[in-house]
């Protein structure tokens, strides 16, 4: 069975750091690409990043580029988000997901998420 | 910048027939986009129902069907259930490594 497990999230100050984890289970993580995507408290869900399975290629959104570094490793079959320079903005549920194929797009697990609060 | 536009609430009766639809607020969607659909219960995780436009995802039942309608992609919900009722969500790939998520849908069944 798949199982994605967020880890990491907690409340953090304006302008502080956090680093979520994602431990993949189930399936041979090295092989799939993997993405981040979160969902404000009352709003839909916003895509955050991706990387495919080499790391080789990462993709992040305009709202979080240059803030936020996605990564992974293979070895410990997890996936990771550094979250510098938070803003209130980015208080949100995070999901890791996982990319079904390269033609498809899709994103076809889902974890359960973790909620990243940032407040003064 | 690019939005995707969805209903942001429709209803339908038990038994009845809904369609979702998912566009843009400039140009129409195609298959070219990949759009996925993914259903999300209240404090669940979203668990993903269509994509690649038409292809339902493992366990859908087949009264969830996906297509083109027009400049639109579109969600069809035929013999609708109480389970039925949650929110509803597109994504599009906009090409070069970026997805954009529709705003949601909430669907009544009353």
């Amino acid at each position: 069975e798949v199982q994605l497990v967020e880890s990491g999230g907690g409340l953090v100050q304006p302008g502080g750091s956090l680093r979520l984890s994602c431990a993949a289970s189930g399936f041979t993580f090295a092989t799939y690409s993997m993405n981040w995507v979160r969902q404000a408290p009352g709003k839909g869900l916003e895509w955050v990043s991706y990387i495919d399975t080499r790391s080789s290629t990462t993709y992040y959104a305009d709202s979080v580029r240059g803030r936020f570094t996605i990564s992974r490793d293979n070895a410990k079959n997890s996936l990771y988000l550094q979250m510098n320079s938070l803003r209130d903005e980015d208080t949100a549920i995070y999901y890791c997901a996982r990319s079904y194929s390269s033609s498809t797009k899709t994103f076809d697990y889902w974890g359960q998420g973790t909620l990243v609060t940032v407040s003064s | 910048q690019t939005v995707v536009t969805q209903e942001p609430s429709l209803s339908v009766s038990p038994g009845g027939t809904v369609t979702l639809t998912c566009g843009l607020s400039s140009g129409s969607v195609s298959a070219s986009y990949l759009p996925s659909w993914y259903q999300q219960t209240p404090g669940q995780a979203p668990r993903t129902l269509m994509y690649s436009t038409k292809t339902r995802s493992s366990g859908v039942p087949d009264r969830f069907s996906g297509s083109i309608l027009g400049n639109k992609a579109a969600l069809t919900i035929t013999g609708a259930q109480a389970d039925d009722e949650c929110d509803y969500y597109c994504v599009l790939y906009m090409g070069s490594g970026s997805w954009v998520f529709g705003g949601g849908t909430k669907l009544a069944v009353l």
